[in-house]
């Protein structure tokens, strides 16, 4: 069965750093692209940042980008999102998805206030 | 970045009749492979967003055949049929045929 699971979330002042973690298992980690897709507050889906199979090709939505960075560890079987430079409006639900979207995480809520 | 726009459904949805959830985009979706990039979800209240619907119109693994979907390189339908309280939830359109990948900002659906 596939599993997904997001930790690191909480409370961080603006400014701040953070970083999420999603536990895949249940199919082979390596193989695969992820994503990291974000929820605010009663509002929609907005995607963040994706990575390939290796790791090697990273993709960044523009809000994010020099803030945020996607990585991963294949021999860990584990997605990370460093968030850098945290704004009030990076306050969401984080979820990470597998490359076809089949698959999402339970979500990770992250509060930027101060 | 392609803009997507979905409609709105004429809430509440009478139990057992059929909804008919639509999406634009601003640019299409059509690859030169064939395939077009537009996935569909739903979202239950308090849960994460499940895939519904992948290159436009093939239902994902375990979905119901209620939902279908249809269209053209811009123009979008997701169709339930027969619709039941565990139908109940938000709808996103999404495309992926390039980044930044972008979704609609939602069809909520209430069940009468």
């Amino acid at each position: 069965e596939v599993q997904l699971v997001e930790s690191g979330g909480g409370l961080v002042q603006p400014g701040r750093s953070l970083k999420l973690s999603c536990a895949a298992s249940g199919f082979t980690f390596s193989n695969y692209g992820m994503h990291w897709i974000r929820q605010a507050p009663t509002k929609g889906l907005e995607w963040v940042a994706s990575i390939s199979p290796s790791g090697g090709s990273t993709y960044y939505r523009d809000s994010v980008k020099g803030r945020f960075t996607i990585s991963r560890d294949n021999a860990k079987s584990t997605l990370y999102l460093q968030m850098d430079s945290l704004r009030s409006e990076d306050t969401a639900t984080y979820y990470c998805a597998t490359e076809s979207y089949d698959y999402w995480g339970q979500g990770v809520m992250v509060t930027v206030s101060s | 970045d392609i803009v997507m726009t979905q409609g709105a459904l004429p809430n509440p949805v009478p139990s057992g009749e059929s909804a008919s959830i639509t999406c634009q985009s601003s640019k299409s979706l059509l690859y030169s492979d064939g395939k077009t990039y537009l996935n569909w979800y739903l979202q239950r209240p308090g849960q994460s967003p499940q895939l519904l619907i992948y290159w436009m119109s093939t239902r994902a693994s375990g979905v119901s055949d209620r939902f279908s979907g249809s269209g053209s390189g811009t123009d979008f339908t997701l169709k339930i049929s027969r619709v039941e309280a565990e139908d109940v939830g938000v709808y996103y359109c999404q495309q992926f045929l390039e980044f930044p990948l972008t979704f609609g900002s939602g069809t909520k659906l209430e069940i009468k």
